[in-house]
């Protein structure tokens, strides 16, 4: 159990529409990163949040977007959706500075999307 | 670019055998971090361990062991004494040392190895 909640679990749209993945992170949490994971594959990093602002991005157009809110919650925005954006979306965040703990990521259960 | 390659796609094993997962890495960075995780039919991935540049110990935990070379770019990950709750998919993963925020958030994974262990 990570303490890391992502809703809504399963999740089916259509090509074109506009989707919101949510994410809870731990209470002290501020970093929290996005990852998409296609069937078969790695996760791959989408973009990061540190303290509500974006701090890094991965190869992922704009129509990808996030939020960070102050009580380190977190969305993750698609718009236009695209048959190849059906994945699993998985959340992580990390614990506040700290050598000791700032090296891990606590993972959530991921958003499985499908586009039909 | 960082680059994680886990060349093993699938691996079955019968309970008890022993099993090492490979993992080789890419990166420019001097300083950088490796993980290893594991992710059951749930979904989540659950972190197992994370090794910074500069140590190169290798480390036992329990059935679990990591060998870390840093001459090869290498980060093996054996499960001694395999049992049936070992079955997952298992990923690699490489970050840089993020100077901003402190934290090793943006990781590069693998293709993972799914592993298999059958009674």
């Amino acid at each position: 159990e990570t303490g890391v909640t992502q809703s809504p679990t399963h999740l089916i749209k259509t090509r074109g529409q506009q989707v919101t993945l949510r994410c809870s992170s731990q209470s002290g949490h501020n970093t929290v990163s996005w990852y998409q994971q296609a069937l078969g594959q790695g996760p791959q990093f989408i973009f990061q949040y540190y303290r509500e602002e974006e701090n890094g991005r991965g190869n992922f157009p704009p129509r990808f977007s996030g939020l960070q809110f102050p009580n380190y919650s977190s969305e993750l925005n698609v718009n236009a959706l695209e048959l190849d954006d059906s994945a699993l979306y998985l959340c992580a965040s990390s614990p506040t500075l700290d050598e000791a703990t700032n090296e891990k990521l606590f993972f959530g259960s991921g958003t499985q999307l499908s586009v039909l | 670019a960082q680059k994680v390659t886990q060349a093993q796609t699938e691996i079955s094993v019968v309970e008890k055998e022993d099993v090492t997962l490979d993992c080789v890495y890419e990166t420019r960075d001097t300083t950088y971090y490796l993980f290893w995780y594991k992710q059951p039919p749930s979904g989540e991935l659950v972190f197992l361990i994370r090794r910074n540049s500069f140590d190169e110990q290798n480390e036992i935990s329990g059935r679990y062991s990591w060998n870390f070379q840093k001459s090869t770019s290498s980060f093996n990950f054996t499960i001694t004494a395999s049992q049936v709750v070992d079955s997952a998919v298992y990923f690699c993963a490489l970050s840089e040392a993020e100077r901003y925020t402190g934290t090793a958030s943006k990781l590069t994974f693998g293709t993972g190895t799914r592993l298999q262990v059958t009674l």
